[in-house]
């Protein structure tokens, strides 16, 4: 079964509203981090963050992370039209295995202009 | 080349036939991951190479399935007598691994092989 789940599985905003997704997960993590995938090909890298940090910002995003609640949060502000795209969050197990990501499904972000 | 890139972009076959993936990952970067993404779904993790340590392929579906790197460098997936449920979308990444161990470095992604087969 997947590790991480996104949610909602589709989110639809106008232009300029912020855009806020959400991923739990089920066990024990190294650190979660979120991708962009435009048009179903490449996954970009977003953010990453370890499991003794609970928010992280990187220019229009923010995450955040509740390890006692298996969750994180990705919140895009201001979103743009190029925003529009999936977003998935992959966790990394501890350990000597913590190369290898689980990734939901993905939650699919349109910005209508 | 500043991107990790992959080959071809896309694959029809026929069910039975066996395909080539290929992957170059960024150079200098040591560890290369192969996922396969199908149709809505999120990536399913495949093999996992790290220098010349034995690669991790516990994410291979099947023994028609199997995986090389030469020379620590390009990468290579092959799928042998294929089936229609490999259809998919193959992607392959890279990450930059320090101090000879794992690390939760950041993977950059190519644009993946779309496989299609009848």
């Amino acid at each position: 079964s997947q590790q991480g789940e996104e949610d909602p599985q589709a989110l639809s905003i106008q232009e300029g509203e912020n855009a806020t997704m959400n991923c739990s997960y089920k066990t024990s993590i190294n650190n979660l981090q979120w991708y962009r995938q435009n048009s179903g090909r490449g996954l970009v890298h977003l953010i990453l963050i370890r499991s003794n940090e609970r928010e992280k910002h990187s220019g229009r995003l923010r995450v955040t992370l509740d390890t006692s609640k298996k969750s994180s949060s990705l919140l895009i502000t201001a979103s743009r039209a190029a925003d529009t795209a999936s977003y998935f969050c992959a966790t990394a197990l501890p350990g000597g295995s913590n190369y290898k990501l689980t990734f939901g499904k993905g939650t699919l972000l349109t910005v209508n202009p | 080349g500043a991107g990790v890139s992959q080959s071809p972009s896309n694959k029809v076959t026929e069910k039975g036939k066996d395909v080539e993936l290929r992957c170059d990952p960024i150079s200098g970067h040591t560890a290369l991951y192969w996922y396969r993404q199908s149709l809505g779904q999120g990536l399913e993790f495949l093999i996992y190479f790290q220098g010349n340590s034995a690669p991790d392929k516990s994410g291979l579906p099947s023994d028609r399935f199997s995986a090389e790197r030469t020379g620590g460098s390009v990468s290579t997936l092959t799928i042998q007598r294929t089936q229609q449920e490999d259809s998919a979308v193959y992607l392959c990444a890279s990450s930059l691994v320090a101090g000879g161990a794992p690390s939760s470095n950041e993977q950059f992604f190519g644009p993946g092989t779309r496989l299609t087969v009848l």
